[in-house]
Parts: structure tokens; sequence; C-alpha cells
């Protein structure tokens, strides 16, 4: 069974914020949220994680609940660059392992 | 900004032949990864290596895989002797530490098997 369900794809105008949201309702206390994307067949790029509070660095932010059976990616200003598959991932720490799921295709548009 | 390097970007081979896939993580990272991804497919984890031996291994990864460090720069996937169903595009990635918020992947090296 999935541990996380995304929408299949969205779209977004370009400057606008871009809001992803990711399903985990079954995320345990010590597994922590990873988002990842993928442009065009290209190899992943992290973009960011945390556990249980919101982050933000210089691509986005993380909007975890308080319950944290979902979160939220925000890419605040997004660019046709944004353009791609965006990956949330829930796992525990420790093993370093990647496991993706299908992931939401984000397409901004001009 | 530091990168992985993937060599060669793609590579075309015959069934039943070897290929190996080289990589050359950033150098002061010390772990490493292999993904990858049939077209149209998921992202599928591969093998971590770590300390110059595999640290964790996929059921995908069977004995017709192995990995290689030989020198201090360079990570290499073989493949002993490949199958159509082997075409897929394979990611390097590496990580200066254990998580998986610090991975940088390459830009991959798409196989086809012939």
């Amino acid at each position: 069974d999935a541990k996380t369900t995304q929408p299949t794809s969205m779209d977004c105008a370009e400057g606008r914020a871009a809001n992803l949201p990711c399903n985990h309702s079954t995320i345990s206390g010590n597994e922590y949220v990873y988002w990842y994307r993928q442009i065009h067949s290209q190899g992943p790029q992290y973009i960011i994680h945390g556990l249980k509070n919101n982050e933000t660095n210089e691509m986005a932010s993380l909007i975890i609940t308080e319950d944290r059976k979902s979160s939220t990616l925000i890419l605040p200003h997004a660019t046709l660059r944004d353009t791609a598959v965006y990956y949330c991932i829930v796992e525990q720490g420790g093993s370093e392992k990647l496991v993706f799921g299908k992931g939401t295709k984000l397409t901004v548009n001009p | 900004e530091p990168e992985v390097t993937q060599t060669p970007s793609h590579q075309v081979t015959q069934m039943g032949q070897e290929v190996i896939l080289r990589c050359v993580p950033i150098s002061n990272h010390l772990y490493f990864y292999w993904y990858r991804q049939i077209l149209g497919q998921k992202v599928e984890f591969l093998v971590s290596f770590y300390n110059n031996e595999i640290s964790e291994k996929s059921e995908i990864f069977d004995d017709q895989f192995s990995v290689e460090r030989p020198d201090g720069s360079n990570f290499t996937l073989k493949i002993r002797s490949t199958k159509l169903e082997d075409s897929a595009m394979y990611f390097c990635a590496s990580s200066q530490r254990q998580g998986r918020d610090g991975y940088t992947f390459g830009s991959g090296t798409r196989l086809t098997v012939v």
C-alpha cells in the first residue's frame, strides 16, 4: 500500500503560488515527509523535508498539518522552469533509500 | 554548484552483452546510490553503497548487477548479461551524510538493450 496520495496533475499560472497537496494519513511518529521533483526525465532533485514543524528554504515551503496526516508543498512564485513531477515521500530516518510514487505532474503555464 | 556526472548519456547494447555505467559522485560525498526508471514508470531504488560495501539493495539488484568504486572518484554499475527489460534510465546519486534529504542525482544514462 502506498504511504502517500497525490493528485495526478495540477496546473498553475506563472508567477502565482503553486500549492501541491499530499495525504499521508498512516504516517507514524518517526516518519519524515520529503519532497523531490523530476524535471523532464532528469535526475530527481531534493526540495525540502520536515517532521512536524513547517519548513522553508530557498526553493519552497512545507506546511504539515498538526495531525501530520497531510502536507502541502508551496512554490511561492512558480516559473516555467518549475514544470516537473513532484514526489511526496514518507519514510523513517535511518535507511536512506527513497521510495518514489507516481507524484504530481505540475504544469506552469505562461 | 557541485554535480554528479554520469557517462555515457546514452548507451545502446545488444542483449546478453555486459555494460558498465559510470558515475563521478561529488568529491566529499560518502554515500552512493543507483536508481533506475523504466520509460513511463516510477523511479526505483537499486542499491546503496557506503564504506566500500553495499549497505542496502532491492530485489531488482540480482546477481546480474554489481557495483564498484574502483578508485577515489568513480562509482560504477555493471550489468553482466543485459536483457531487454534492463532498458531504462539509470540515475547515480551521492550524499555527504546518511539520510534522504542530502541526495544529489546525476542526469542519468539512458540504456537501450536491443
